[in-house]
């Protein structure tokens, strides 16, 4: 039973487009929601993260979207390039874990063109 | 700082055998964790350890065990392999949560395993 469900599984975006990834929880005990990047052959690596006292969080090109009562997330990522060709997975975690405890999304495979 | 660093990084292993994963990481965390992610099902917490001897149970612990008898060093132990534990492992490290503000944790280069 995946308690973070992920979307699309796969995109493909024109080089200078927006890439729009969504999730959405289950758990109302969530409230930590990371998003991690992983290029091929890499471990997963932090890309940008949001708790639910805030609606938005942008960094550079990166905005996380978060909707509480909707129990959705998504990434944005604005004016995409060739180098954001890679996998992103949402993940969320419970309070009481204090983000250590993460229940990740199935994963979204971004590819770029240019 | 090399970081998370795993061995070995690729592995095949016959049905029954038996196997140990390696993770270092020197960057002084506190919390480890190892997962497992297969296509389509994102990663999945296996065992994690909140510190120097100690160990606990994630989302799908079944048929692994670990150590932690150092704090850089956190092992997965695989007692009888089977076809369904063929997957790719990642190794992750975290300090102590609620200390950091991103709560990031840093992953391996990950563990390729195919078991026949």
């Amino acid at each position: 039973q995946q308690q973070v469900k992920q979307s699309p599984q796969s995109l493909i975006v024109q080089k200078g487009g927006i890439s729009i990834i969504n999730c959405a929880y289950e758990n109302t005990a969530f409230d930590y929601f990371p998003w991690y990047q992983q290029f091929p052959g890499k471990g997963p690596a932090l890309l940008i993260a949001i708790r639910p006292d805030v609606s938005e969080k942008k960094e550079g090109r990166f905005t996380i979207s978060f909707n509480k009562s909707a129990k959705q997330f998504s990434l944005h990522i604005m004016d995409s390039q060739p180098g954001d060709s890679a996998t992103y997975f949402c993940a969320a975690a419970p309070e009481e874990t204090s983000g250590s405890r993460l229940t990740f999304g199935e994963g979204t495979q971004l590819t770029v063109n240019p | 700082n090399a970081g998370v660093t795993q061995t070995p990084k690729f592995r095949v292993l016959k049905t029954g055998q038996s196997m140990t994963l390696l993770c270092a990481q020197d960057m002084n965390h506190e919390y480890m964790y190892w997962y497992r992610q297969d296509p389509g099902m994102g990663l999945r917490l296996i065992h994690y350890s909140v510190g120097e001897g100690t160990t606990a149970k994630g989302e799908v612990p079944d048929g692994y065990n670990v150590s932690r008898l150092k704090k850089q060093n956190f092992l997965l132990g695989l007692e009888s392999a089977a076809p369904s534990q063929t997957s790719v492992y990642f190794c992750a490290s975290s300090t102590m949560p609620g200390l950091s503000p991103r709560d990031t944790q840093y992953f391996g280069p990950g563990t390729r395993l195919t078991v026949l």
